[in-house]
């Protein structure tokens, strides 16, 4: 089945402490891009990237880092969280290099930090 | 800088009833405009995407338009039913060169009443 799966699903965490999302989609899809979302302020694009080991930042790229050294995975790295980073976080993919064609979602990471 | 706007932010409809979603959109310089469905604790299912030369997309009772000069999108959805009650989101994807990314509205809540 094709498909973007996100681990874990839900995370509770204390500010500072690093933590990893992952992302892996087996479409062999290129381009690859994290949202945050919020309430009011819709989907906001945190990193995307069009290929093996080109990323480049979104709308809201601080305190965010990422990674793609396999095509399929795209990791999501909090360094040091903050409480401003609680969200609702979705990684999405697809064909092609810039992000024109349908674009498939994972199921969401819900984060909370304290 | 593109704006998306979702006018109602909620509806609620008896079963049966055709309905309309609208979406505007402030550059009229997109490359495509897309209409996505989130339902809770699921990630967003693309729904319809519509090239920018096109004026209109159609998949089984859902019907999508575009009208790039008025900057209005709307999502069609005839003889609705209550699995259809879900969050809809519309994105507008923009010329960018490299940076292409899509500009989400903050959705419509649909419920659809049996």
């Amino acid at each position: 089945e094709a498909q973007v799966t996100q681990n874990p699903r839900y995370l509770i965490t204390v500010t500072g402490k690093k933590l990893t999302v992952t992302c892996s989609q087996n479409m062999n899809h290129e381009y690859m891009s994290w949202y945050r979302q919020d309430p009011g302020l819709g989907l906001r694009q945190i990193y995307y990237s069009m290929n093996v080991e080109v990323t480049d930042k979104g709308d809201v790229p601080e305190g965010y880092k990422v990674s793609r050294k396999e095509k399929r995975n795209f990791p999501l790295i909090l360094e040091s969280p903050s409480p401003n980073q609680t969200s609702l976080y979705f990684c999405a993919s697809s064909w092609g290099l810039a992000g024109r064609e349908t674009q498939y979602f994972g199921p969401g990471t819900r984060l909370l930090v304290l | 800088k593109q704006e998306v706007t979702q006018i109602p932010a909620a509806l609620s409809v008896p079963e049966g009833e055709n309905l309309v979603l609208n979406c505007s959109f402030t550059d009229s310089a997109i490359y495509n405009l897309q209409w996505f469905r989130q339902d809770p604790g699921k990630g967003l299912t693309s729904l319809l995407l519509i090239q920018s030369s096109q004026r209109e997309q159609t998949s089984g009772r859902l019907n999508a338009s575009l009208d790039k000069s008025s900057g209005r999108s709307t999502l069609y959805i005839a003889a609705s039913q209550p699995g259809d009650s879900a969050t809809y989101l519309c994105a507008a994807l923009n010329y960018g060169g490299a940076t292409n990314k899509l500009i989400f509205g903050t959705g419509t809540l649909l419920a659809v009443q049996p």
